[in-house]
């Protein structure tokens, strides 16, 4: 079965300190990866997604970046943090294989809080 | 007009009953449709896809979509106190794009 990890679960960052959220998937290959956060009482907002490696599509025009260096490897980037970047931050993947669905399934998410 | 619209209630039942979560779509070549179930502080939690009209039952879950009308919708049977969570729609379009569209959700609060 396919499950998918995100760490750290938690994060307090100063403002205007780097960033860097991992995520990973285990038990599927070549899947469509995907960054979301959602701030306190907000719904879901689209960052990043990828549909292989080194290939990144940005949604939203911010000082994070992502980068996919390894097939089943998400990471999350930012090299100074604002107070706005603080939320709720998910990965999430779908499969590319035809047949299987467009079901999405997030991971356990990181709770990130800039003071 | 947002892409996906859902009334952010909360929506309160008793225990027993039936929820009735509502969710409507703008785009007419939406194809995909899901319900997922956040709860407080957690990571949204697939509960159900639905790809064609009619209605689809998985246990106390059912989703109804209508393409016609732009909406799709989930019914909790026999509402616990359990189910008390947040109820987030999705939508996809098949073909062109990668990207899922969320509602803002619908708290539902089921009463003992």
């Amino acid at each position: 079965s396919q499950t998918i990890h995100q760490w750290p679960a938690t994060l307090v960052q100063p403002v205007g300190s780097p960033l860097s959220l991992e995520c990973t998937v285990e038990g599927t290959s070549n899947p469509n990866l995907y960054w979301y956060r959602q701030a306190a009482g907000r719904g879901l907002q689209l960052l990043f997604y990828s549909v292989g490696i080194g290939q990144i599509s940005s949604e939203v025009p911010q000082n994070l970046s992502a980068s996919r260096p390894q097939d089943r490897q998400f990471i999350l980037s930012s090299k100074k943090l604002l107070l706005s970047d603080s939320g709720f931050y998910l990965c999430a993947w779908n499969s590319r294989l035809a047949g299987m669905g467009n079901e999405q399934f997030f991971g356990p998410g990181t709770r990130l809080t800039v003071l | 007009q947002k892409e996906v619209e859902q009334n952010s209630g909360p929506l309160s039942v008793p225990e027993g009953a039936i929820a009735s979560l509502n969710c409507t779509y703008s785009d007419r070549v939406s194809q995909s449709f899901f319900w997922y179930r956040q709860y407080s502080g957690k990571s949204p939690e697939l509960i159900m896809s639905i790809y064609s009209n009619g209605d689809k039952e998985d246990g106390r879950f059912t989703a109804q979509l209508n393409k016609a009308s732009q909406y799709v919708s989930l019914l909790i049977r026999d509402s616990q106190p359990s189910d008390s969570a947040t109820y987030l729609c999705a939508v996809k379009k098949t073909s062109g794009t990668y990207k899922y569209i969320f509602g803002t959700g619908t708290r539902l609060k089921v009463l003992a």
